[in-house]
């Protein structure tokens, strides 16, 4: 089966631009979930999606970012504005359910922010 | 917050064991032990969780003491691909992978 697929695989922008990260789960994981690692720190949670829906968001670090999974497929994570603290790698996960199993990463998005 | 302690870094010789300690001595009843690692550039990569008794699967076997404050993971043959940071994490019911620092694994020839 298909990995976890994370795009773009690099990013650059400018402070204050905007940019939206994808991640295609493995297909029928209802479960997605992203992490990022920012400047040499612990990699961190950012927020659990269950289908379409926010199970929990906690880890969202402000509300420039916004992250989206219409439908239950496929997510995205939105970074507006961007700023230099921003810059990191961004890491999606998928499980096909809920609690104590495994998760399957993707390779990240690694964005730079200057 | 991480509830684990790992060393910060280990070596091993390509085809020996790799023993990777961990001290989790807050673990509550409910809560599993979860091993992941992080090849450089990649994506971290699950390995094997466990509860109570001892598990094994293709990749590694985890040892977790009677009283589960500590466990060890085994790479039985390691090999240079197993060079990484691996994570020794508490599994939450809320779901959260809680990242360390881990341990930096550096297999030589």
């Amino acid at each position: 089966e298909a990995g976890v697929t994370q795009f773009p695989s690099h990013s650059v922008i400018e402070k204050g631009q905007t940019v939206t990260l994808r991640c295609d789960p493995i297909s029928g994981h209802d479960n997605l979930y992203w992490y990022r690692r920012v400047m040499g720190k612990e990699i961190k949670f950012l927020l659990h999606f269950v289908k379409e829906s926010k199970q929990d968001e906690s880890g969202m670090p402000n509300n420039r970012f916004l992250a989206e999974r219409t439908g239950g497929t496929y997510s995205t994570l939105k970074v507006q504005p961007a700023e230099l603290e921003d810059s990191g790698v961004y890491f999606c996960a998928s499980s096909q359910v809920r609690g104590n199993y495994g998760y399957t990463f993707g390779s990240g998005t690694r964005l730079t922010v200057v | 917050d991480a509830k684990t302690t790992q060393p910060t870094s280990m070596d091993c010789a390509e085809g020996r064991a790799a023993n990777l300690p961990c001290n989790h001595s807050t673990i509550s009843g409910n809560e599993y032990v979860y091993w992941y690692r992080q090849i450089h550039s990649q994506g971290p990569q699950y390995i094997i969780h466990g509860l109570k008794n001892n598990e094994t699967n293709e990749m590694a076997s985890l040892i977790i003491t009677e009283d589960r404050k500590s466990s060890t993971l085994i790479l039985p043959h390691a090999t240079l691909r197993d060079t990484a940071v691996y994570y020794c994490i508490v599994k939450r019911n809320t779901d959260k992978l809680i990242f360390g620092t881990g341990t930096r694994l550096q297999v030589f020839p």
